[in-house]
């Protein structure tokens, strides 16, 4: 039962372009949402996030857009970097107890073409 | 400096085998947490501990039991290897709520059972 999914495993774009990354997710009780950034051989590192009473927020190059109606977000990267090249994972936070608990999707690989 | 430390990066073992990954963080942070990524990429916690205490257990084999000497560790111990454990485990730690899910990664675990 896979409560956020990534539903593109791979996105190449060209150097200077936008990339779009995409997220969806059905736990309605997610009141938090994040991206992380991960490179081979390293643990992910944390990207941007966005709480579930905003519909956008921005940090340089990267906005992540949230539509609740729909549960969908997505992570816009422009322009795209050679540098941007790393796996993306779409992350929704639930408060668990004393702890908020993460929930990943399975990530997309972005390439970004020099 | 290294935010989250866990050892030892790559581990080779035997089926049958008993191992140990430990799992340090100097972020002063509350809250520790163990992660499986499996074959298909998937990111899913396994534990959850805050100042020592479990408070996230999913549903893992009782062969994986985590130990919490003080809230700056957090060691995954696992008995009788199997061959579907081979998976690369993450550590990661995180403020409490107030952290609102920010995870800071360790570089993760290649478990490799044979």
């Amino acid at each position: 039962d896979q409560q956020v999914k990534q539903n593109s495993p791979s996105l190449s774009v060209q150097e200077g372009r936008i990339s779009i990354l995409n997220c969806d997710y059905t736990n309605s009780m997610f009141d938090y949402f994040l991206w992380y950034k991960k490179y081979p051989a390293e643990g992910p590192t944390f990207l941007i996030s966005i709480s579930s009473i905003k519909d956008k927020n921005e940090d340089g190059r990267f906005t992540v857009f949230l539509n609740k109606s729909a549960k969908h977000l997505s992570l816009h990267i422009v322009p795209s970097q050679p540098g941007d090249s790393a796996v993306y994972f779409c992350a929704a936070s639930v408060r668990s107890g004393s702890a908020r608990q993460l929930t990943f999707g399975s990530g997309t690989q972005l390439t970004v073409l020099p | 400096d290294t935010a989250v430390s866990q050892t030892p990066k790559y581990l080779v073992t035997q089926m049958g085998n008993d191992k140990s990954i430990k799992c340090e963080q100097n972020l002063g942070h509350d809250t520790m947490y163990w992660y499986k990524q499996d074959s298909k990429k998937f990111l899913k916690i396994m534990f959850s501990y805050n100042n020592k205490e479990l408070i996230i257990n999913e549903t893992v084999p009782n062969r994986f039991s985590p130990k919490s000497p003080d809230k700056a560790h957090l060691n995954l111990h696992i008995n009788s290897l199997e061959l579907g454990d081979s998976a690369v485990y993450f550590c990661a730690s995180s403020r409490d709520t107030g952290g609102l899910g920010k995870a800071f990664f360790g570089q993760g675990t290649r478990l490799t059972v044979v």
